[in-house]
């Protein structure tokens, strides 16, 4: 069955430095949704993307946050400069169609900002 | 504001026991209704979902959920539980047009011997 797939499964980095988390969703899909978990806490949406641009976001998802669809394959969701708060699992998702039709998630890119 | 509340934080029921996990949502129309599952270290598997029409669905690993519009609420049950359904459990209400997910504070299970 086909899967949404993210790497790195964890990146560790410096307060301040841009972090890149990227994700390969399902071939057909045409949504695509990065969510946030921080530890203990639930899973917050950030940002939804459809036919190359933003469709709607969150406010934690400020200037710091952007995403982009460099191919036909990737989705990726850059922090340019990260703070100890960004610490959290990263989720990306992506759906076939209509908003009837379930997400698919990845398992997810746990980020630490040391 | 559009919320989903899972009241209970932690239950622990023993093996073989009927379980039910409760949500409630406030949404402005009768949202899209999700339940998924994470355990350790994984990601978020759908377990079931309600668009429209029956309200009693059926899902995987023989899960079903209600929804009872009077009660806003969206509860899920198994009837006889296994160790291997310890997990957190995620109750989640979509948007219609982006398809935004709107999730509650998870409900993390515990199966007793």
């Amino acid at each position: 069955e086909p899967e949404v797939t993210q790497t790195p499964s964890h990146q560790v980095t410096q307060m301040g430095q841009e972090v890149i988390l990227r994700c390969v969703p399902i071939s057909n899909h045409l949504y695509f949704y990065w969510y946030r978990q921080i530890l203990g806490q639930k899973v917050e949406f950030l940002v939804s993307f459809y036919n190359n641009e933003i469709s709607e976001k969150s406010e934690i998802f400020d200037d710091q946050f952007s995403v982009e669809r460099p191919d036909g394959s990737n989705f990726t969701l850059k922090i340019r400069s990260t703070k100890l708060e960004d610490s959290a699992m990263y989720f990306c998702a992506s759906r076939i169609g209509q908003a009837s039709s379930p997400q698919h998630f990845g398992d997810g890119t746990r980020l630490s900002i040391l | 504001a559009q919320s989903v509340t899972q009241p209970d934080i932690h239950i622990t029921v023993s093996e073989g026991a009927s379980l039910e996990l409760r949500c409630n949502y406030s949404y402005g129309a009768t949202p899209y209704l999700f339940w998924y599952v994470q355990s350790p270290g994984q990601g978020l598997q759908l377990l079931l979902k309600y668009f429209s029409g029956d309200t009693l669905v059926q899902g995987i690993k023989g899960f079903e959920a209600e929804f009872k519009r009077s009660q806003s609420s969206f509860n899920l049950r198994k009837p006889s539980v296994h160790w291997s359904d310890a997990a957190e459990y995620f109750c989640a209400a979509g948007s219609s047009n982006t398809g935004k997910l709107i999730f509650g504070q998870g409900t993390t299970l515990q199966v007793k011997p």
